[in-house]
């Protein structure tokens, strides 16, 4: 059974539009990540939650919002997309904050 | 802050010849973590290695890497390259002991290619 769920796992989107992507893990880990990656770069850190907190932010722009209901799930929430945003984003979790990092599957991302 | 410093971007090498990836870091904290991950084309990054104390080292699946404090290092090590290593390699740091914020800062990766 997979134990980071991450949904949809592709998702197509036009310019202007607004989407949530789903991540939820049973790992029973009190921190959760999310990770971006464009064509051709390297893994880019976005946000950290501890225990349902944001604990690091190092997205500029605020049309990114994670969004936590429970201990377990950690959702992304983009507005206004744009072209650029295109990519793969990757939701990640761990026992606790700067221990060793599982990730999920990933969600592609593409915006027309 | 922390950082992390994979110097080669890209290794082509013979299926058969040693691998030997860099990663040095920079941190204030004096008891780090290191980490290497995987990520293979399609797959999400996995973790391949994590270090130990001081000068020893760790292996798994072929692959060894040793914490040197001394040169602020953990490079990743295989004697012999398989086609199947062909992946992105991701070194990463961990201020673990910070308990203010720590987390993961991600070296900017090496991209093996392994030919026949």
């Amino acid at each position: 059974d997979p134990k980071i769920i991450q949904k949809p796992k592709y998702l197509v989107a036009v310019t202007g539009s607004e989407k949530i992507l789903i991540c939820e893990q049973y790992l029973g880990h009190n921190a959760m990540y999310w990770y971006r990656q464009s064509a051709k770069k390297p893994l880019e850190f976005m946000f950290s939650y501890s225990y349902q907190k944001l604990m690091d932010n190092q997205t500029a722009s605020s049309r990114f919002q994670p969004q936590s209901s429970k201990k377990n799930h950690l959702d992304l929430q983009i507005t206004a997309l744009k072209p650029d945003d295109s990519a793969t984003y990757f939701c990640a979790s761990s026992q606790d904050l700067g221990y060793e990092q599982y990730f999920g599957p990933g969600t592609r991302l593409t915006v027309l | 802050g922390d950082s992390v410093t994979q110097t080669e971007g890209l290794v082509t090498l013979t299926e058969g010849l040693p691998v030997m990836l860099n990663c040095t870091y920079q941190t204030i904290y004096s008891n780090p973590f290191l980490f290497w991950y995987v990520h293979y084309l399609n797959e999400s990054p996995r973790l391949l290695l994590k270090s130990s104390t001081d000068n020893k080292r760790t292996e798994h699946q072929g692959f060894h890497a040793t914490l040197h404090k001394s040169s602020s290092s953990f490079h990743l090590q295989k004697s012999s390259a398989q086609l199947s290593d062909s992946a992105l390699y991701y070194c990463a740091l961990s201020d673990r002991g910070n308990n203010a914020g720590a987390k993961l800062t991600f070296g900017g990766g090496t991209r093996l290619t392994v030919r026949p």
